[in-house]
C-alpha cells in the first residue's frame, strides 16, 4: 500500500523563525513529489520535485528531494504569519502515474 | 479562465437522500479528481477519470457514483447519503503533458445528517 508520511503533524513557531517539514514517502514507481499550501480553501501548488539533491525556490520557501532515502523537506526561512497553513506533500506512483497519495499534513501556526 | 469550479459550495443532506457535485474546468484536461477530506485524514482519492467517457476507482470509492460525459464536466454522485459522508470535497484536473500538477476547486462542505 502507498504510503505518504508527514511530520510534525502541527507545529508553532514566532515569526522570525526557520522552519523544517518533512515527508517521507513508499509508494510503487515513484514518479514524482508534490507540496502544496493549504490556507482554509483549496490546496495551492508549491513546488514539485523528480530528481534527487535538486532544490527549488521560491521566495523564502526552498524543497529538495532524496530518492534515496525517500524523503523530501520543505524550508521556509523568516517566518511570517502569512504562512500559517497546512502544508501538504503528496507523491505520484503506479504505472499510469495517475494518482497523488497524499499525507496528513503539517499545520503551521506562525505567532507574531 | 476560471480554472476549476464547484457547485455547490455547501449542502446540508438528509441520510437516505441524494445529490450530485459539479466539477467543471475550462483548462482542457484530460485528467479529473475527486477527493474528500476530513479532520487529521488528509485528502483521500474518491474516483478519477483520465478521459472522458472514462472513470476509475480511487482509494475510498465505496458510496459514490461518478460519470465523465464531457471532458469539462466530472460528476460525483450520492445516491443514499450516510453520516460518514460528511466531509470536504475538492475536485482537481491536470494536463497530460507537462507539469504534472494537480489544479484543485475551492471545495464543496456537505454536512449529512
Amino acid at each position: 500500500e502507498d504510503k505518504v508520511v508527514q511530520s510534525p503533524l502541527s507545529l508553532v513557531v514566532h515569526e522570525g523563525d526557520t522552519v523544517t517539514l518533512n515527508c517521507s514517502y513508499e509508494v510503487t514507481n515513484f514518479r514524482s513529489l508534490l507540496w502544496y499550501k493549504q490556507e482554509k480553501k483549496a490546496p495551492t501548488f508549491l513546488f514539485m520535485l523528480t530528481s534527487s539533491g535538486i532544490e527549488k525556490k521560491s521566495g523564502r520557501l526552498s524543497s529538495i528531494l532524496d530518492k534515496k532515502e525517500l524523503f523530501s523537506i520543505l524550508n521556509i526561512t523568516a517566518t511570517q504569519t502569512g504562512d500559517s497553513a497546512v502544508y501538504l506533500c503528496a507523491a505520484y506512483s503506479g504505472a499510469g502515474s495517475y494518482q497523488l497519495t497524499f499525507g496528513k499534513g503539517t499545520k503551521l501556526s506562525v505567532i507574531p | 479562465n476560471a480554472g476549476v469550479t464547484q457547485t455547490p459550495k455547501f449542502r446540508v443532506l438528509k441520510t437516505g437522500q441524494s445529490m450530485t457535485l459539479l466539477c467543471a474546468q475550462d483548462m482542457n484536461h484530460e485528467y479529473m479528481y475527486w477527493y474528500r477530506q476530513d479532520p487529521g485524514m488528509g485528502l483521500r482519492l474518491i474516483h478519477y477519470s483520465v478521459g472522458e467517457g472514462t472513470t476509475a476507482k480511487g482509494e475510498v470509492p465505496d458510496g459514490y457514483n461518478v460519470s465523465r460525459l464531457k471532458k469539462q464536466n466530472f460528476l460525483l454522485g450520492l445516491e443514499s447519503a450516510a453520516p460518514s459522508q460528511t466531509s470536504v470535497y475538492f475536485c482537481a484536473s491536470r494536463d497530460t503533458t507537462g507539469a504534472e500538477t494537480q489544479y484543485f476547486g475551492p471545495g464543496t462542505r456537505l454536512l449529512v445528517l
